[in-house]
């Protein structure tokens, strides 16, 4: 039973195409993230919502929108890709962010490659 | 800005060597955390510290945090194959809204053989 899950594992693309990147937590939690890992194996937050609302946005380009229909669900639609976003992107969720003992539980994460 | 620095980047070793990894800044965070990432899935939490001067052990790997909390190691005694990955540590930082987040180490990337 995945506690947070990822679609699509693999997303291959061209230029200027448009994609979403869909996760799910089942852990209860209040808030979630969208991180990006380059190449090398940097990991930078993009995105937090905290019970359906943004709570910080990582100054990302106008074409990254994140939205949370509900607190279980973060999804991530990219306008007009460009080479520069490949990368992996990882969802994670935790419950009480403000703790120092926080636990941020990761999804498998998504290799997109833009051609 | 804080910045959390590891090292080594990378570090290749036998079945059985014993070897540390270090985290260090210039700032100093309220804790520190620990994560392991293999490849293609996401980082897992390992370890929390919290208080200057803390140690912790978790089986074979032993955490630190430096007195002044704004450095940690992790020491992995005899180590072994399913030590194998990219380990990450990470600190709390606020942004402009007050909102806390985590800031990333580069990693070090460990490799044992056999």
């Amino acid at each position: 039973d995945t506690a947070v899950s990822q679609t699509p594992k693999y997303l291959v693309t061209q230029m200027g195409n448009d994609k979403s990147i869909k996760c799910e937590q089942n852990l209860g939690h209040d808030t979630m993230y969208w991180y990006k890992q380059d190449s090398k194996k940097f990991l930078k937050i993009m995105f937090s919502y905290n019970n359906k609302e943004l709570i910080i946005n990582e100054t990302v380009p106008n074409r990254f929108s994140p939205k949370s229909p509900d607190k279980a669900h973060l999804n991530l639609h990219i306008n007009s890709l460009e080479l520069g976003d490949s990368a992996v992107y990882f969802c994670a969720s935790s419950q009480d962010p403000y703790s120092s003992y926080n636990e941020q539980f990761f999804g498998p994460g998504t290799r997109l490659t833009v051609l | 800005t804080q910045l959390l620095e590891q090292s080594p980047q990378f570090l290749s070793i036998q079945e059985g060597e014993n070897l540390t990894v270090y985290c260090n800044s210039s700032s100093v965070f309220s804790s520190l955390q620990w994560y392991r990432q293999e490849p293609g899935e996401g980082p897992v939490l390992l370890v929390t510290v919290v208080t200057g001067g803390e140690v912790k052990k978790l089986k074979r790997l032993t955490f630190q945090f430096g007195d002044a909390r704004k450095d940690s190691s992790l020491h992995i005694t005899a180590a072994q194959p399913g030590d194998t990955g990219l380990y990450l540590c990470a600190g709390p930082t606020y942004n402009a809204g007050n909102n806390r987040k985590l800031i990333w180490g580069l990693g070090t990337s460990l490799a044992v053989n056999p």
